[in-house]
């Protein structure tokens, strides 16, 4: 069973700080995503990461993976307040039948970035 | 370009009656899955349909099922429904081949 553990999964943090919010996965991966999810929302898509090594940058949003570590990472670079908001990782494998499984999320990461 | 359309956004209904939501995907995309989110349980996987077909299912009991129709518009319903089956309820298209799942508003299920 693909399990997904983020951390922290709280996080309270100044504006203009640094920080990183991690993902880990328990077994092999094509796939790995990152939403956010604002109080009421629905999700918005952040970042899909394919392939090991793979590096993606919005704005102050930084997402990495290393498949051989099972582990993604989303850098959060002199954070502003608009920002402040639950993030998900979220992993999928693809079924013998050659269709993709339903994702398996992480609990989410609530940000909260004090001005 | 429309996005992910839900219907209804939000309803409230009393132990033991049954309900129906509706998921209109992006124009163009064929595959269709369904998410549960409660603060207790996170967002947990209920099935995926592609081409009116159910691909996948999540680990969820028979009274949750689905339907897709030949326009890609899915529909899941919910029967004899328990106060824990409160929670928002989440569509996501994708076209085929794509990486991308794109997530509706979702229907927020009130169980009294």
């Amino acid at each position: 069973e693909l399990k997904v553990e983020q951390n922290p999964l709280f996080l309270s943090m100044q504006e203009g700080k640094n920080y990183t919010i991690y993902c880990n996965y328990s077994t092999t991966s094509d796939r790995l995503y990152w939403y956010r999810q604002d109080p009421g929302k629905s999700l918005e898509s952040l970042f899909v990461l394919l392939s090991n090594g793979a590096v993606k940058q919005e704005g102050r949003l930084m997402a990495s993976l290393d498949t051989k570590a099972r582990l993604s990472t989303l850098h959060i670079t002199a954070a502003v307040h608009d920002l402040s908001a639950t993030y998900f990782c979220a992993v999928a494998t693809l079924n013998s039948g050659g269709g993709a499984d339903g994702l398996t999320f992480g609990k989410g990461t609530h940000l909260i970035i004090q001005p | 370009k429309a996005g992910v359309t839900q219907t209804p956004r939000y309803l409230i209904k009393t132990r033991g009656q049954q309900v129906t939501l509706s998921c209109s995907p992006i124009s163009g995309h064929r595959s269709v899955s369904w998410y549960q989110q409660t603060p207790g349980q996170g967002l947990q996987f209920l099935f995926e349909y592609f081409s009116e077909t159910q691909r996948n299912k999540g680990n969820f009991p028979g009274r949750f099922s689905g339907r897709q129709f030949s326009n890609s518009r899915s529909e899941m319903n919910v029967s004899t429904l328990e106060l824990g089956d409160s929670a928002l309820y989440l569509c996501a298209s994708s076209h085929p081949g794509a990486n991308v799942l794109t997530f509706g508003a979702g229907s927020r299920l009130t169980v009294l």
